[in-house]
């Protein structure tokens, strides 16, 4: 039961660099979504997903791209990092109904430093 | 606009004592509401959500629709309860997105 899969757990990067963090999740959950966790500015949203094929923007989605070619998997590419984006990462799926939802699963999180 | 508005960042209280977390939302139409936990160096997990009305490690919450608020209460805090927790906002329809709070650690002094 492995739920929402995140990996690297952890990552060092130099400014400049590009790197894909991946997600995947085995719940056959419609929606996905990114997100990234800073101090005193709790989880902002990156991108999302609601279905294999169709993304859209976050709140913070510069200099971030995704895609999602399957339902399982959800990966976010950092195009050239900058130590602006150093953070904690999580990924999360959860069900696309409303009313009684179950809430978001999440990942156990990417800690990224770049500098 | 959609926003979740938690004013604390850090709440300390010893052994014992009662805890309420503090939530408020702005939302214009009928949200989800959901209290998530992120025990040190853990992932989020999901705690309780207002529709279930369920009590889980002895917390609960009410939701006041006439005071946009969403409340964590525990009438006697332990200090496995230390953690960081956030409340969190979904729309009942139209859109999937989570909207989260800033989140408040909860410290439990022995």
């Amino acid at each position: 039961n492995a739920g929402v899969t995140q990996t690297p757990k952890f990552q060092v990067l130099k400014t400049g660099q590009s790197m894909t963090l991946q997600c995947a999740q085995d719940m056959n959950h419609e929606y996905m979504s990114w997100y990234r966790q800073d101090p005193g500015m709790g989880l902002r949203l990156i991108h999302y997903s609601v279905g294999a094929g169709i993304t859209d923007q976050g709140e913070v989605p510069n200099g971030y791209n995704v895609s999602r070619s399957t339902t399982e998997d959800f990966p976010l590419r950092l195009l050239s990092a900058a130590p602006s984006q150093t953070s904690v990462y999580f990924c999360a799926s959860s069900y696309s109904g409303g009313g009684g939802g179950r809430g978001a699963f999440f990942g156990q999180g990417t800690r990224l430093t770049v500098v | 606009a959609q926003r979740v508005t938690q004013p604390e960042k850090l709440l300390s209280v010893f052994k014992g004592a009662p805890v309420e977390l503090k939530c408020n939302y702005s939302y214009s139409g009928s949200p989800e509401l959901f209290w998530y936990v992120q025990y040190s160096r853990q992932r989020l997990q999901l705690l309780l959500r207002h529709i279930s009305r369920e009590s889980i490690k002895g917390f609960t919450a009410d939701l006041n629709k006439g005071e946009t608020s969403f409340h964590l209460k525990k009438p006697f805090a332990q200090e496995e309860d230390s953690a960081m927790y956030y409340c969190a906002l979904k729309p009942l329809s139209g859109t999937y997105k989570y909207i989260f709070g800033t989140g408040t650690r909860l410290k439990v002094l022995a």
